[in-house]
């Protein structure tokens, strides 16, 4: 099915391990963005990228990184996971024309716990 | 400031009975978009309604209605004839800038957990 793929679905870290949350998406979609779900908290945006090449920060950048190097392509990295890392992460894309532009399609969703 | 509040954090409605859910929103831009997303217990974020800045009527999608009042910042969502599976967290989102922007950020709410009891 198109949409969104995230993996892994689930992963624990030791505190000061580094990992990548991989995402893709078979869209053709130019704006990808990570958020994480934190409960009481909503949805806060890490990372967002406009299009290959292209990255900015969100409101959380902190302790994260991200690179796209193709449209389909969005990972996430942590550098060195921290107990307050440990969040559901979301992956989502969106195309900016047409009617569905700025909708965002959300992948499944990865729950990371950083002991 | 929070860009988007969303003061119910739990709402309860029985069965085949409307039910509103509130979003208030913060801009100065007079582009925006106002969305709404529902989250099931299993998760995912599913997309349900949007409302531009500058369209003239309330949007609608099914049993879903979304009653903004621009001069208040209310875009509230609306549920017709509740059914058990509308169980579920609700998000409201705010994009500033003009659809198909490359620039606006998506703004959420903290959510309400809406139960549907028989």
């Amino acid at each position: 099915n198109a949409g969104v793929t995230q993996t892994p679905k689930f992963q624990v870290l030791k505190t000061g391990q580094s990992m990548t949350l991989q995402c893709a998406q078979d869209m053709n979609h130019e704006y990808m963005s990570w958020y994480r779900q934190d409960p009481g908290m909503g949805l806060r945006l890490i990372h967002y990228s406009v299009g290959a090449g292209i990255t900015d920060q969100g409101e959380v950048p902190n302790g994260y990184n991200v690179s796209r190097s193709t449209t389909e392509d969005f990972p996430l990295r942590l550098l060195s996971a921290a107990p307050s890392q440990t969040s559901v992460y979301f992956c989502a894309s969106s195309s900016t024309r047409g009617s569905g532009a700025n909708v965002l399609t959300f992948g499944a969703g990865s729950r990371l716990t950083v002991l | 400031a929070q860009k988007i509040t969303q003061t119910q954090p739990g709402m309860f409605v029985q069965e085949k009975e409307a039910v509103t859910l509130d979003c208030t929103y913060d801009t100065s831009d007079p582009s925006y978009g106002l969305f709404w997303y529902k989250q099931p217990s299993s998760g995912e974020m599913i997309f349900l309604i949007y409302q531009g800045s500058y369209d003239q009527q309330n949007a609608t999608e099914g049993r879903y209605s979304l009653n903004f009042q621009k001069a208040r910042k209310s875009a509230n969502l609306v549920i017709s004839a509740s059914q058990l599976g509308d169980s579920a967290m609700y998000f409201c989102a705010m994009r500033e800038g003009k659809r198909g922007s490359t620039l606006g950020r998506l703004y959420f709410g903290r959510g309400t957990q809406l139960t549907v009891w028989p």
